[in-house]
């Protein structure tokens, strides 16, 4: 059974940082493309960055680009984002899916809840 | 980008009636090498992750109840409910991957009459 579970959510300041975690299980980590999406609270989905297995191949959204940094540790089977000079509307709940690029998201976390206020 | 626009946001239906669900991309997503549609379908009921529904545009994902069905190519995409249950109350999401931006549509919410 596939299974990914993200940490490192919580409440932090405008202009602040946090870094999220996500540990996987149940299939095989190093060849799955991997990505985050957000959903602010009541609103859709936002794809935020996606990054191959190898780590060679790096996506991010514009909201994303020069705050947050998508990164990978094949050998823990584990994802993580880097958030910096985090804003209000970069409050959600963040969740990490296996997949990205060309592959579908086929599983998805339950979610971590960032939340940017003074 | 690609945008991807549903319709209509939000629709009521009798329990055991049809839902059908619109999803149109602002280019193609039908990669004409391999031939397929880089679409997928996400059910979301409330305080719940999304849950993949179809994928390629008409797959279903594996423990998907069969009433559940895709259909569509190129630009212009369904999601069809044949028997409308009550646990399938929730939103729904189309998202393309044929960009590796991806993009979602803003989301259905399906209620029951």
């Amino acid at each position: 059974e596939v299974q990914l579970l993200e940490s490192g959510g919580g409440l932090v300041q405008p202009g602040g940082s946090l870094r999220l975690s996500c540990i996987t299980s149940g299939f095989t980590f190093k060849n799955s493309a991997m990505s985050w999406v957000r959903q602010a609270p009541g609103k859709g989905l936002e794809w935020v960055s996606s990054i191959s297995g190898s780590s060679g191949n790096i996506f991010n959204a514009d909201s994303a680009k020069g705050r947050f940094t998508i990164s990978r540790d094949n050998l823990k089977n584990t994802l993580y984002l880097q958030m910096n000079s985090l804003r209000a509307e970069d409050t959600a709940i963040y969740y990490c899916v296996n997949g990205g690029g060309n592959d579908f998201a086929a599983h998805w976390g339950q979610g971590t809840l960032v939340t940017v206020s003074s | 980008d690609i945008v991807m626009t549903q319709s209509p946001d939000s629709l009521a239906v009798s329990l055991g009636e049809r839902a059908t669900i619109n999803c149109k991309s602002s280019q193609s997503v039908l990669y004409s090498a391999n031939n397929k549609n880089y679409l997928a379908w996400f059910q979301q009921k409330q305080g719940q992750p999304p849950r993949l529904l179809v994928y390629w545009a008409s797959t279903r994902e594996s423990g998907v109840p069969d009433r559940f069905s895709g259909s569509g190519s190129g630009t212009d995409f369904t999601l069809t409910i044949s028997s409308l249950q009550a646990e399938d109350v929730a939103a729904y999401y189309c998202q393309q991957y044929y960009s590796t931006s991806w993009t979602f549509g803003q989301g259905t919410k399906v209620e029951i009459k």
